[in-house]
């Protein structure tokens, strides 16, 4: 079935250093979505990427979908103590559904300040 | 507005018991879905619902897990006769629909944590 892998599991960053994680779906996806859940929380929301190549900017998060519609990558600048959470890349599929969600492991973030 | 809210947060059990876990969708949303999340793992995929009719439970484990949305609104994950691999987070998630061609945002709720003795 669909795979979705996600690099590194682990990030322990200095506050202001640079943060990246990386995601890769072993199927093409229609679509790709990043959720950000902080430690003891649930999953929310942060952005849907749909085009092959787009990239797109919320703030200090900077998104990218390839050109294969098979990887993406989420970039934050100067990272802040706010940003740690674990980030979740998503990719709908199994079986041609739009709806099944199909999640990475995910990448813990910590922020030393 | 209110998000998806989800009863109990929490919930021991023990081996053997029957537990009910029961998620309200937010207004408006027909689409509901089930996810469980295990320690240091992402959403792990149940039942989706469209309305009152699960339109795709392929992610059940097995037939002790079971779920209904009798007047397409709330909905409530029953599992029978638990065992201890049930211990996780049962996570809902809701949206607006689930249309052609397109991945609506799903919006979570804060999840009930299972845990069976």
């Amino acid at each position: 079935g669909q795979q979705v892998m996600q690099i590194p599991q682990y990030q322990h960053v200095q506050e202001g250093e640079d943060f990246t994680t990386y995601c890769n779906s072993s199927t093409t996806l229609s679509n790709i979505q990043w959720y950000k859940q902080r430690p003891g929380g649930h999953p929310v929301f942060l952005i849907q990427l749909v085009k092959s190549g787009e990239v797109k900017k919320q703030k200090r998060l900077t998104f990218q979908f390839g050109e294969a519609k098979k990887n993406s990558s989420l970039h934050i600048t100067a990272t802040q103590t706010t940003d740690v959470g674990t980030y979740f890349c998503a990719g709908p599929g199994g079986g041609g559904s739009n709806y099944k969600l199909t999640f990475g492991k995910g990448t813990l973030l910590t922020v030393n300040p | 507005g209110a998000g998806v809210s989800q009863t109990p947060s929490n919930k021991v059990t023990e081996k053997g018991k029957y537990v009910e876990l029961r998620c309200d969708p937010i207004s408006g949303h027909t689409a509901l879905y089930w996810y469980r999340q295990s320690l240091g793992q992402g959403p792990e995929f149940l039942i989706y619902f469209q309305g009152t009719g699960a339109a795709d439970d392929s992610g059940l484990p097995n037939d002790r897990f079971f779920a209904v949305r009798p007047e397409g609104s709330v909905s409530t994950l029953k599992i029978q006769r638990t065992e201890r691999g049930d211990s996780a987070v049962y996570l809902c998630a809701s949206s607006l629909a689930s249309r052609a061609g397109r991945t609506d945002t799903q919006y979570f709720g804060p999840g009930t944590r299972l845990t069976v003795l």
